[in-house]
């Protein structure tokens, strides 16, 4: 079975620049989580995702991060324009829905605002 | 205060020793304790779940909560240089809701 997948690995911008994250999860994971960690500090949250429904969006750092999921299924993660503290390891995870909600995390998308 | 407290390390242990790795935390209302193994440049990978206090064993690794004292400890027996690693902890009122991590500990393993 596939685990979470991100896309892309590793991403350069410029300050301003658009970039847009992906993450696939777990084949019949309703729940979707985006998580970052910028160097030195603790992993954190930013949002979760039911479906297709924003759950919880508590962690998003300010408007210039726009997350989707039309259909429940993959996940997006936009930012725009993108500024140098948004620099970072952008983590997506899935788990299922209910008491076994164990989070399975993807690789990682690292990203690099210079 | 942060939320979770978990020392960075570095942890440096010969191949074979017990290592004990331990969270404290200030929310009562959290139940759910999970650890997770980070290899460096990869995400994190759950090693252990565990729901209210008590104590689960998997193979070498033993994971403990304490509500009362709000504290969790993972304890790894004959440990092995693959085991070198970041180890994090991570916890959650309910199940299926936001997590909250640890900073990580660096844990390495000598031949």
């Amino acid at each position: 079975e596939a685990g979470v997948t991100q896309f892309p690995s590793h991403s350069v911008i410029e300050k301003g620049q658009t970039v847009t994250l992906r993450c696939d999860p777990i084949s019949g994971h309703d729940n979707l989580y985006w998580y970052r960690r910028v160097m030195g500090k603790e992993i954190k949250f930013l949002l979760h995702f039911v479906k297709e429904s924003k759950q919880d969006e508590s962690g998003m750092p300010n408007n210039r991060f726009l997350a989707e999921r039309t259909g429940g299924t993959y996940s997006t993660l936009k930012v725009q324009p993108a500024e140098l503290e948004d620099s970072g390891v952008y983590f997506c995870a899935s788990s299922l829905v209910g008491a076994k909600a164990e989070a399975f995390f993807g690789q990682g998308t690292r990203l690099t605002v210079v | 205060q942060k939320e979770v407290e978990q020392d960075p390390g570095p942890l440096s242990v010969p191949e074979g020793a017990i290592v004990s790795l331990n969270c404290t935390y200030s929310n009562s209302a959290f139940q759910y304790f999970m650890w997770y193994r980070q290899y460096s440049r990869k995400g994190p990978e759950l090693l252990m779940y565990t729901y209210s206090s008590g104590n689960k064993e998997d193979g070498r690794f033993t994971a403990q909560v304490d509500k009362s004292s709000k504290y969790i400890s993972l304890f790894i027996r004959d440990s092995q240089p693959s085991d070198s690693a970041t180890y994090l902890c991570a916890m959650s009122g309910q199940a299926g809701t936001a997590l909250i991590f640890g900073k990580g500990t660096t844990l390495s393993v000598s031949s």
